[in-house]
């Protein structure tokens, strides 16, 4: 297994654009996240999905959009960006499936953006 | 709503000897997971040890131990025969246990570097 894997690893963005931060996961796990790391800082949640279809605001989702048509997918869409938006992005999953430890997160590599 | 701080914002060892990171948490739940979670310089996160709220006893994961004191509210992590690999971030992080779906708390983390 791949486990979490996030691309790209890095981008710069000017101010205004958009884009789109991939997360995949090949453990067929049902609950996914979307966390970013400011300097100095810990983990702040965006968005987060309990499965495919079903998605939820985190701690700080303005500016951000998340869809999840598939299990293994959560992309994080960034549609104006905006120098406040400058930060690490980190994927992450977890399963409720029977005997599965359902508190354990599995996280990705993190994608860092930079927007200018 | 729960609150997790770190109240060391660096810490430095020398290798071989033992060190110990504090964390202190806020919340009304009395079921609830709690973390240390490592960054080294690659930005991947990984999890060190868990403690779960229910059980008296301390987690203990090779060199790495916690002091878990639910009265307190205190969870800290200490690291023996540290390693010049120890170099990283720390992070504490909380989950209730039941109604969170399994999001993650974090604190701002504590920069722990060994020197040789």
């Amino acid at each position: 297994n791949a486990g979490v894997t996030q691309t790209p690893k890095f981008r710069i963005l000017k101010i205004g654009q958009s884009m789109t931060l991939q997360c995949t996961q090949d453990m067929n796990h049902n609950y996914m996240y979307w966390y970013r790391q400011d300097p100095g800082m810990g983990l702040k949640l965006i968005y987060y999905s309990v499965g495919a279809g079903i998605t939820d605001k985190g701690e700080v989702p303005n500016g951000y959009n998340v869809s999840r048509s598939t299990t293994e997918d959560f992309p994080l869409r960034l549609e104006l960006a905006a120098p406040s938006q400058t930060s690490v992005y980190f994927c992450a999953s977890t399963t409720t499936r029977t005997g599965a430890s359902t508190d354990t997160q599995y996280f990705g590599p993190g994608t860092r953006l930079t927007v200018l | 709503a729960q609150t997790v701080t770190q109240s060391q914002p660096e810490m430095s060892v020398q290798e071989a000897e033992t060190v110990t990171l504090s964390c202190t948490y806020d919340t009304s739940e009395n079921n609830y997971y709690l973390f240390w979670y490592k960054q080294p310089p690659s930005r991947q996160m990984i999890l060190v040890i868990r403690q779960e709220a229910y059980k008296q006893q301390n987690a203990t994961e090779n060199r790495f131990s916690v002091n878990f004191q639910k009265a307190a509210k205190s969870f800290s992590l200490k690291i023996s025969d540290s390693q010049l690999g120890d170099t990283a971030m720390y992070f504490c992080a909380f989950m209730k246990h039941l109604g969170s779906n399994y999001k993650l708390t974090f604190g701002k983390g504590t920069l722990l570097t060994v020197n040789p």
